[in-house]
């Protein structure tokens, strides 16, 4: 069966401090994976995508990914954290299947501390 | 920058009751689907649409649960005769395209959610 994981709850780190997210992944095929952002009250924000090319994607508000198809990961990462990170973030991925279905984490909590 | 919106963002039904969440996709959007959220527990896929029709739906996604495009803009979820367990957050969704067809992946674009609590 597909899965997507995020094996922390909840990350803290200090403001301007580096961060990490993690998610594992196993899908079917070739791996499509994405990461989303919530902010209270709000729906999921797109971050960014793997696709295909380079491990290293870039997305929105300074974050990139890296995927990693020998560990199965895809960990989301800011060189610099800022308070205003602080939210829920949510891989998701998806396999073949040509209908879009995403599997999603259950998600990780980071607070970014001033 | 053109947004997936949501209504009601709170329904509150009495368990048996109909009800319908509604969706307006972003508008030059081709697919739609419809998550949920149940509290403390992860997103979980119910149902994607395509040309009128459902392209792929999930095992939760049962008789109780139908989906409709009644207009160029709308996107509706109805659940039949709701039970206590169908409380959740239900996202709706919309993206150009699912797949690499054409070339590139395109990103779900998803909505605020509707708190959906069955009494």
């Amino acid at each position: 069966a597909q899965s997507v994981a995020q094996p922390e709850d909840q990350v803290n780190v200090a403001e301007g401090n580096p961060l990490t997210v993690k998610c594992t992944y196993s899908v079917s095929g070739n791996p499509y994976l994405f990461w989303y952002v919530q902010y209270p009250n709000r729906g999921l924000q797109f971050l960014l995508k793997y696709i295909t090319g380079d491990n290293l994607v870039k997305g929105s508000y300074g974050f990139e990914a890296e995927f990693n198809k020998s560990q199965t990961s895809f960990h989301l990462k800011k060189p610099s954290a800022l308070v205003s990170d602080s939210a829920l973030y949510f891989c998701a991925g998806r396999g073949s299947s040509n209908t879009g279905k995403l599997i999603f984490g259950q998600g990780t909590t980071l607070q970014v501390k001033p | 920058e053109p947004e997936v919106t949501q209504t009601p963002s709170h329904q509150v039904t009495q368990m048996g009751q109909e009800v319908i969440l509604r969706c307006v996709p972003i508008s030059n959007h081709l697919y739609f689907y419809w998550y949920r959220q149940i509290l403390g527990q992860k997103v979980e896929f119910l149902v994607s649409f395509y040309n009128n029709e459902i392209s792929e739906k999930s095992e939760i996604f049962d008789d109780q649960f139908s989906v409709e495009r009644p207009d160029g803009s709308n996107f509706t979820l109805k659940i039949r005769s709701t039970k206590l367990e169908d409380s959740a957050m239900y996202f709706c969704a919309s993206s150009k395209g699912p797949g690499i067809a054409g070339g590139g992946y395109n990103e779900q674009f998803f909505g605020p959610g509707t708190r959906l609590t069955v009494l």
